[in-house]
C-alpha cells in the first residue's frame, strides 16, 4: 500500500523568506501526487498535482513541486512566503482500492509566516 | 466549477443522538468519498462509494454507515453518537474511472462536529 511522510508537523518562516514543506512516499508504481491546503474552517484546495511529463510541477499561488523519483519526494516551495500563505498544507498520493481510485494523505503541515 | 457541498459547517450533537451528515456533488462524479480530520492524524478515509448503493469500507469505518441512494447525494450516518467521533468530516468526490487517477479530488468544505 502506498504510504505519505510529511515532516514537520509546524514550519515557520519569515514573509518573503523561502517556503519548503517536505513530503516523502513510498509507492509500487509510478504515482500521481498531491499537494492540497487547507485555510482555517475551510475544506481542502488542490495547489498542484503531479501526472506524468516534467517532474517540476506549478500550482496556484507561486508554490511549485518537484517529483524526485530516485528519493521518493515531492516537495513543495514557494520563493517568498506572503501572510496569507498561513495554512495547513497536506501531501496525498493516489493509490488503487478494491477497484477504484483513492487518495493517502500525509499528517499535514502547518504553516506559520511570521512578520 | 464543480461543486462539492456539505450542508452543515458546525453540529453539535449529544451522545447517543443518530447523526447525518450530507454530502451532495453537481458533477455527475461516481466516485465519493468520506474523511475524517484530526490534530496530527491528517484525513483518515471513512466510506467510499463508487456507484449509487455501493459503498465499501474505509480505513476507520467503526460506528459509521453511509446511504448512496442517488448519484449526486452521499450521507454519512454516525448510528450512536460518541465523544470520540468529534472531528472535522470532510466529503469529496473524483470523476469517473478513466479521468479519476490524476483527477485529484474535490472537497466539500467541511463539517466541524461536536459531540457532547
Amino acid at each position: 500500500a502506498q504510504s505519505v511522510t510529511q515532516l514537520g508537523s509546524h514550519v515557520s518562516v519569515s514573509e518573503g523568506a523561502l517556503v519548503l514543506l517536505r513530503c516523502n512516499y513510498s509507492s509500487s508504481v509510478p504515482p500521481y501526487l498531491f499537494w492540497y491546503v487547507q485555510y482555517p474552517n475551510q475544506g481542502l484546495q488542490l495547489l498542484l498535482k503531479y501526472t506524468t511529463g516534467a517532474t517540476l510541477v506549478k500550482g496556484i499561488n507561486g508554490f511549485e513541486a518537484e517529483f524526485k523519483k530516485s528519493e521518493t519526494s515531492f516537495h513543495l516551495t514557494k520563493p517568498s512566503a506572503h501572510m496569507s500563505d498561513a495554512a495547513e498544507y497536506f501531501c496525498a498520493v493516489s493509490d488503487l482500492l478494491r477497484g477504484t481510485y483513492k487518495y493517502i494523505f500525509g499528517t499535514g503541515t502547518r504553516l506559520k509566516v511570521l512578520a | 466549477d464543480v461543486k462539492v457541498t456539505q450542508s452543515s459547517r458546525y453540529l453539535v450533537k449529544r451522545t447517543g443522538e443518530k447523526v447525518f451528515l450530507e454530502c451532495v456533488q453537481d458533477m455527475d462524479h461516481e466516485n465519493m468519498f468520506w474523511y475524517r480530520q484530526d490534530p496530527g492524524l491528517g484525513l483518515r478515509l471513512i466510506y467510499f462509494s463508487y456507484d449509487v448503493k455501493m459503498k465499501e469500507k474505509g480505513d476507520i469505518p467503526e460506528g459509521y454507515s453511509v446511504s448512496r441512494e442517488k448519484k449526486e447525494r452521499f450521507s454519512l450516518i454516525l448510528e450512536s453518537a460518541s465523544t470520540n467521533q468529534t472531528s472535522m468530516y470532510l466529503c469529496a468526490s473524483i470523476p469517473p474511472r478513466q479521468g479519476a487517477f490524476s483527477a485529484g479530488y474535490t472537497f466539500g468544505s467541511g463539517t466541524r462536529l461536536t459531540v457532547v
